[in-house]
């Protein structure tokens, strides 16, 4: 039972415009989703959060958005660049309990 | 700052034996240190949670005699895969909190365990 899924696995983007990753819940009782970006050979780190409160937050080049009623969240890098290219997990917690993953999508920025 | 290692990055074991992968905290103190576990093609799967000096929580599925972990320290975790077989074969990835909010999660690079 997959409750945070990342339909699309790979995705590639000129440097210079948006990336926009997406991600699709099932679990109503989440109330705070994250972002994380894995390069290889690396652990995954923090990018960026959103409560379920909030329908945006943003944080330099990268922007979460989250639409509740469609259970469904997505993170804009604008503009892309090459050191963006790496796979990013999204996440989400229901009362502050364990992480639930995505599969990931791999972003590749090229020039 | 905040440097979560996991030793070894990679380990080719035959099936029936045990093999143990460290976390270990570099620059921080980490009172709960979480295992996953990832599949190709997967996403990452909580196996369980060890608060430092107490049991690990096992997720629901995962055999606690079969994966043992130990959180002795503030510092350092270990995941024990005990009678090893094929199906274990998988990426284990280890994270820590240092008493922070929950998703404050800091990931080590991960070990890459294969059963033969």
């Amino acid at each position: 039972d997959q409750q945070v899924k990342q339909n699309s696995p790979s995705l590639s983007v000129q440097e210079g415009r948006i990336s926009i990753l997406n991600c699709d819940y099932t679990n109503s009782m989440f109330d705070y989703f994250l972002w994380y970006k894995k390069y290889p050979a690396e652990g995954p780190t923090f990018l960026i959060s959103i409560s379920s409160i909030k329908d945006k937050n943003e944080d330099g080049r990268f922007t979460v958005f989250l639409n509740k009623s469609a259970k469904h969240l997505s993170l804009h890098i604008v503009p892309s660049q090459p050191g963006d290219s790496a796979v990013y997990f999204c996440a989400a917690s229901a009362f502050a309990d364990k992480l639930i993953f995505g599969t990931g999508t791999r972003l590749q920025v090229f020039p | 700052g905040a440097v979560v290692s996991q030793h070894p990055s990679w380990v080719i074991c035959k099936s029936g034996t045990s093999v143990k992968i460290e976390c270990r905290s570099l620059d921080f103190q980490a009172t709960t240190m979480f295992w996953y576990r990832q599949f190709p093609k997967q996403s990452l799967m909580l196996m369980a949670t060890s608060n430092e000096g107490s049991k690990a929580t096992y997720e629901q599925g995962v055999e606690k005699d079969k994966f043992l972990i130990n959180h002795a320290s503030l510092t350092l975790s270990t995941l024990t895969v005990t009678s090893a077989h094929p199906e274990d074969s998988s990426f284990y990835i280890c994270s820590a909190t240092g008493g922070g909010e929950f998703y404050e999660q800091y990931f080590g690079p991960g070990t890459r365990l294969t059963v033969t």
